[in-house]
């Protein structure tokens, strides 16, 4: 019973380049999370998607950075023209269902993502 | 806005000590409220979620109350051991789906 997958585990990228982070969710879940980690600091929500929509992408930096979840496949978290702010590990997470103006759903978090921009 | 915060940054106990966390958060329309615990260079690991309906869960050694009106809750640790040592976590869920973390608080149980 897979959890949440995240790849890769650490990321390296120089100035400039672009980042691409993968996050598989359990299966059966239609609801992705990603938040970011900045060092020393708490988990900062950045975008929820569910297939094919992005539903609150409030956290998300307007400029240089996107994210997608599409039919098949992993959703995506694309990062333009990093910068060494963006040295952070970045979580994803999934849940089966909605519970939006519910109790619910437990989010199930992946292991991260490392990203070091040097 | 929400804002969560997690006293103490960070704690060192004996083995063996009993002890609690704190979280607090400042609006208290929340649906639920969530402790993960966080390994260095790991993910988090859900440990217990508290709907607002509820006043306490519990699981195994572990114990989380929630006082919605005043704003807080607490993860109180029984008979704490070396392998409790890691971040705890404190998170809630508003009306929208996202949760609002603390900064956590560093745990080190000493042998």
């Amino acid at each position: 019973n897979a959890g949440v997958m995240q790849n890769p585990r650490h990321l390296v990228r120089r100035r400039g380049q672009e980042a691409r982070l993968r996050c598989s969710p359990v299966k059966g879940h239609s609801h992705v999370y990603w938040y970011r980690q900045l060092p020393e600091e708490g988990l900062k929500f950045m975008v929820y998607l569910q297939k094919e929509n992005i539903i609150d992408e409030s956290g998300m930096p307007k400029e240089r950075f996107s994210a997608e979840f599409p039919k098949e496949g992993p959703s995506i978290l694309r990062i333009q023209q990093v910068v060494r702010g963006d040295s952070a590990a970045y979580f994803c997470a999934s849940s089966p269902k909605s519970s939006f103006r519910g109790g619910g759903e437990t989010q199930y978090f992946g292991p991260g993502t490392r990203l070091l921009v040097l | 806005k929400q804002e969560v915060t997690q006293i103490p940054a960070a704690l060192s106990v004996p083995e063996g000590e009993n002890l609690v966390l704190n979280c607090s958060f400042t609006d208290s329309a929340i649906y639920n409220l969530q402790w993960f615990r966080q390994d260095p260079g790991k993910g988090l690991t859900s440990l217990l979620l508290i709907q607002s309906s509820q006043r306490e869960q519990t699981s195994g050694r572990l114990n989380a109350s929630l006082d919605k009106s005043s704003g807080r809750s607490t993860l109180y640790i029984a008979a704490s051991q070396p392998g409790d040592s890691a971040t705890y976590l404190c998170a809630v869920k508003g009306g929208s789906e996202k949760l609002v973390f603390g900064k956590g608080t560093k745990l080190t149980v000493n042998p």
